[in-house]
């Protein structure tokens, strides 16, 4: 299972965008990236997923380049209640075993 | 989509008492079900995953067990609780969307005291 590597800690602004990187050297031919959000005593939960290039849906961006070596989570207009852990994993559709990092903490601030 | 519940809540238990977490999952069959525990401030250690019922593999070695004696049912267990047992405590569903997506429960907070 591929690595990942993140920023421990982030901060913001309320209205400004947040791109929070991953790099992932290892990364497998059969290797999807997937990004989770976490909230403080709760579970996380799937925010995007992709294999290449971009993929956005309503609540974020992601970019991949064609390398797919690392791995670009765009947060559009953050807002406070953004404020989380927000993890990046690397693995393939086939298998059952995901190791999450420690995260990247976003703090967003009025 | 899949629902996961997670019982109980929270739970305090003293030092050497035994322990028996609940997972129950919804909404899919034969699936993928972990339990991972959260430290506080840290992320998330996978502890056991599961195939399939009666099948468990542990990824770390630890005073903790882990049963399936249901296809959707996933059992955390201790014969004797130690103070780093404490933690939160997450199960988590393989999704079925043929993507390598987790469905979390709610998670249960378990302090050793």
């Amino acid at each position: 299972l591929a690595k990942t590597t993140q920023p421990i800690s982030m901060d913001s602004y309320e209205g400004q965008e947040v791109n929070i990187t991953c790099s992932h050297n290892n990364i497998a031919t059969n290797d999807y990236i997937t990004w989770y959000q976490q909230f403080p005593s709760q579970g996380p939960r799937f925010i995007i997923q992709g294999y290449k290039t971009k993929v956005t849906n309503e609540v974020a961006s992601l970019f991949i380049p064609a390398d797919r070596k690392s791995s670009t989570l765009s947060l559009p207009r953050v807002s406070l209640s953004d404020t989380a852990v927000y993890y990046c994993l690397v693995g393939d559709t086939g298998g059952f075993k995901t190791i999450f990092g420690a995260g990247t903490r976003l703090f967003v601030k009025a | 989509s899949q629902t996961i519940h997670q019982w109980p809540a929270t739970l305090v238990q003293p030092v050497g008492s035994p322990l028996s977490l609940e997972c129950t999952v919804e909404g899919t069959s034969n699936p993928n079900l972990y339990w991972y525990r959260q430290a506080a401030g840290r992320g998330l250690q996978l502890l056991f995953y599961s195939v399939g019922i009666g099948q468990i593999s542990s990824e770390v070695p630890q005073n903790l067990s882990a049963s399936r004696p249901q296809d959707r049912q996933f059992i955390l267990s201790s014969k004797k609780l130690l103070l780093s047992d404490s933690g939160f405590y997450l199960c988590a569903c393989h999704g079925t969307s043929g993507t390598e997506t987790q469905y979390f429960g709610p998670g249960t907070r378990l302090l050793v005291l």
